[in-house]
C-alpha cells in the first residue's frame, strides 16, 4: 500500500507559539490532502482539505488563521498551528489521495501546548 | 477536548468467536464506505472498502456489508483475535468531495 509520513510524531511548544507539522507522501503524487484532528476517545474530525497549488479549504468552525496549511508540492503538505493554546492539543492525522478515491493516512502527530 | 460523557462503545468478543460492528451512515448520496482500524496513538489503517454498487465484499477474514435502504454499514471479523483488539471506525465519502466523514467508532476487545 501507499506510504504517508508525518513528522514530528510528538511535538510539545509552550502557550503563544507556533508548530508545524509536515504530511508527505512517499510513493506517489497527492494533488489532495486533508488534515484532520483527534480528541482523546473521539473521531477523527476533518479539519481542511489541502490543494497543492491552491488555498486549503476549511470545515465549519475551523479558524484559517490559525490553522495555516499549506501543500507547496504532490508529496507535502503542512499544518501550522499558530498562537498554539492548551485547548489545541490533540492528535493530528494526515491523509493523501490517490486519485480516485483512496484516502492513505499518516501515523499522526502528537501536540502537546502547555 | 474530550466532551464530558462521551465514550466509545466497546465490544466485547471472546478470542475465535466472530465479530460484528455496526455503523450508520447519515449522507443518502455517499457513494463509497470505508472501514479502518485504529491502534493507540497510531494513524488509522484500511481494513476494507466497498462501492455503493455493491452490497457485501468479502476480504481476508473480513466482511463488509452495506444496506443503502437504511443507510448501514457492518464489518464482520472472522475468527477474532488478539491482534483484532482497537478501534474500528467506518468512513463515508462522496465522489463529489472525496472528503472522508468518519462514523463515531467501536472499541472492539478480544478476550483471551
Amino acid at each position: 500500500g501507499a506510504v504517508v509520513s508525518q513528522h514530528p510524531s510528538r511535538v510539545i511548544c509552550k502557550s503563544g507559539t507556533s508548530v508545524k507539522i509536515e504530511c508527505r507522501s512517499l510513493d506517489f503524487q497527492a494533488t489532495t490532502m486533508f488534515w484532520y484532528r483527534q480528541f482523546p476517545k473521539q473521531s477523527l474530525m476533518l479539519m481542511a482539505t489541502s490543494n497543492e497549488g491552491s488555498k486549503a479549504t476549511y470545515e465549519q468552525g475551523v479558524e484559517k488563521d490559525k490553522f495555516l496549511i499549506n501543500h507547496a508540492s504532490l508529496t507535502l503538505s503542512t499544518l501550522t498551528v499558530t498562537s498554539a493554546h492548551p485547548e489545541d492539543s490533540s492528535f493530528y492525522i494526515c491523509s493523501a489521495r490517490r486519485e480516485p478515491y483512496e484516502q492513505y493516512f499518516g501515523p499522526g502527530t502528537r501536540l502537546t501546548v502547555t | 477536548g474530550e466532551s464530558v460523557g462521551l465514550h466509545l462503545p466497546t465490544l466485547s468478543v471472546q478470542e475465535g468467536d466472530n465479530s460484528i460492528i455496526n455503523c450508520a451512515y447519515s449522507n443518502s448520496a455517499s457513494d463509497y464506505f470505508i472501514w479502518y482500524k485504529q491502534e493507540s496513538g497510531k494513524g488509522p489503517q484500511f481494513i476494507i472498502d466497498i462501492r455503493s454498487n455493491m452490497d457485501k465484499r468479502q476480504g481476508q477474514r473480513v466482511t463488509v456489508l452495506l444496506n443503502k435502504t437504511v443507510k448501514h454499514l457492518s464489518l464482520q471479523i472472522a475468527a477474532t483475535q488478539p491482534g483484532d483488539s482497537a478501534v474500528y471506525f467506518c468512513a463515508e465519502s462522496h465522489s463529489g468531495t472525496y472528503k472522508y466523514i468518519f462514523g463515531t467508532g467501536t472499541r472492539l476487545k478480544v478476550l483471551a
